[in-house]
């Protein structure tokens, strides 16, 4: 059975810096990787997926995320955050070799841009 | 509409009250899942459908709980007799051929009393 681990419940970055949230998954053979947002109220929308080749991948709202297969990684990353960044993320993973693609998510991380 | 819709956006029922949840998926998707979420928790997958067909429902937590999508369009997510811990938020996303990404609706938030 496939997971995915968000160690940070909250992450709290000040506009115009950096901000990374991450995501460590464990599924049996090679993922499909997956990171949501969800404001308050909204069903989760789509930034970005890594299926294969590059292990950057750029999304959404200039958002970014790096597959590290040693390391089961594929944490979220903006080089300069915004106020309007404030939200809930997700991370989700399925396999590569599913029929269907059931995704299984993160408990979430609640990232906050102090302006 | 370009998304996923659903209906209503908030139920309250009381306990013991059947309801019926709906899913408008994207037009031309053949994919169309269910997922149920927690107050502060991810969601989780619930059952799938592949244009009629359903394929997987074992995540349904409870014989209540019942989904249809009869013509392979809108499908619809029925729970018998709910009980307080059926609160929750009822996420739909639907996927074309070939697509891996699941486009959500904005849910359905239920509360049972």
């Amino acid at each position: 059975a496939q997971s995915v681990a968000q160690p940070e419940d909250q992450v709290n970055v000040a506009e115009g810096n950096p901000l990374t949230v991450k995501c460590t998954y464990s599924v049996s053979g090679n993922p499909y990787l997956f990171w949501y947002v969800q404001y308050p109220n909204r069903g989760l929308q789509f930034l970005l997926k890594y299926i294969t080749g590059d292990n950057l991948v750029k999304g959404s709202y200039g958002f970014e995320a790096e597959f590290n297969k040693s390391q089961t990684s594929f944490h979220l990353k903006k080089p300069s955050a915004l106020v309007s960044d404030s939200a809930l993320y997700f991370c989700a993973v399925r396999p590569m070799n599913s029929g269907y693609s059931t995704l299984t998510f993160g408990k979430g991380t609640m990232l906050l841009v102090s302006p | 509409g370009a998304g996923v819709s659903q209906s209503p956006r908030y139920k309250v029922a009381k306990r013991g009250q059947d309801v019926a949840l709906r899913c408008d998926p994207i037009s031309g998707h053949v994919s169309l899942f269910w997922y149920q979420q927690a107050l502060g928790q991810g969601p989780e997958f619930l059952t799938y459908f592949q244009n009629e067909a359903q394929l997987d429902k074992s995540g349904l937590p409870s014989d209540r709980f019942f989904a249809e999508r009869p013509e392979g369009s809108v499908s619809t997510l029925k729970i018998q007799r709910t009980q307080q811990e059926d609160s929750a938020v009822y996420l739909c996303a639907s996927s074309g051929t070939g697509d891996e990404t699941q486009y959500f609706g904005p849910g359905t938030r239920l509360l049972v009393l």
